[in-house]
């Protein structure tokens, strides 16, 4: 089984620029979260997608930010206009219902740098 | 007042020693109690979840929850040098939409 797949793992952007994070979540998986972690802090909840909805989108910034997790393919963390302030680890973690929201399987990150 | 509270550490533990983790957190209604282990560079795994008051053990590990005093710990037996890294303490509210995290304890284990 192949487990929660995240590309690219490494991204770099110039200021202004936009980026694109992919997250492919275990196979059965229908639910995915996306977290933000800063340098030396721990990890700070995004958005919370179904296939083709977004549950719970109140950790997403108001600007640039936007998730999406279609019928086909991964779920996709757009951030337009990137800032230096934007530069973090960024995680998906995939699980396969409501009820197993405690098994939460993460990827192994996306790190994006903003020169 | 954050809604995970964890001491950043570092804590230091002799090799063989226990390390003991603290957490606290402010929404009293919380359900669900997860331990992260995240070695440096790396994305987090779970090693422990707790559910009710009292004790839960999973080999060296041991997570203990009082909902009364909204605390949650973490205790790791004969520690090791391969246990040195952040543990971060998360929990699922009632709604279950998502987890909030501490800001993460790092431990080191000294040989």
């Amino acid at each position: 089984n192949a487990g929660v797949m995240q590309n690219p793992r490494h991204l770099v952007r110039r200021r202004g620029q936009e980026a694109r994070l992919r997250c492919s979540p275990m196979k059965g998986h229908s639910h995915v979260y996306w977290y933000r972690q800063l340098p030396e802090e721990g990890l700070k909840f995004m958005v919370y997608l179904q296939k083709e909805n977004i549950i719970d989108e109140s950790g997403m910034p108001k600007e640039r930010f936007s998730a999406e997790f279609p019928k086909e393919g991964p779920s996709i963390l757009r951030i337009q206009q990137v800032v230096r302030g934007d530069s973090a680890a960024y995680f998906c973690a995939s699980f396969r219902d409501r009820a197993d929201t405690d098994t939460q399987y993460f990827g192994p990150g996306t790190r994006l740098t903003v020169l | 007042q954050k809604e995970v509270e964890q001491n950043s550490g570092p804590l230091s533990v002799p090799e063989g020693a226990i390390a003991s983790l603290n957490c606290t957190y402010s929404d009293r209604v919380s359900q669900s109690f997860f331990w992260y282990r995240q070695y440096s560079g790396k994305s987090p795994e779970l090693i422990m979840s707790i559910y009710s008051n009292g004790d839960k053990e999973d080999g060296r590990f041991t997570a203990q929850l009082n909902k009364a005093s909204q605390y949650v710990s973490l205790l790791i037996r004969d520690s090791q040098p391969s246990d040195s890294a952040t543990y971060l303490c998360a929990v699922m509210g009632a709604a279950g939409n998502k987890l909030t995290f501490g800001g993460g304890t790092r431990v080191l284990v000294k040989p």
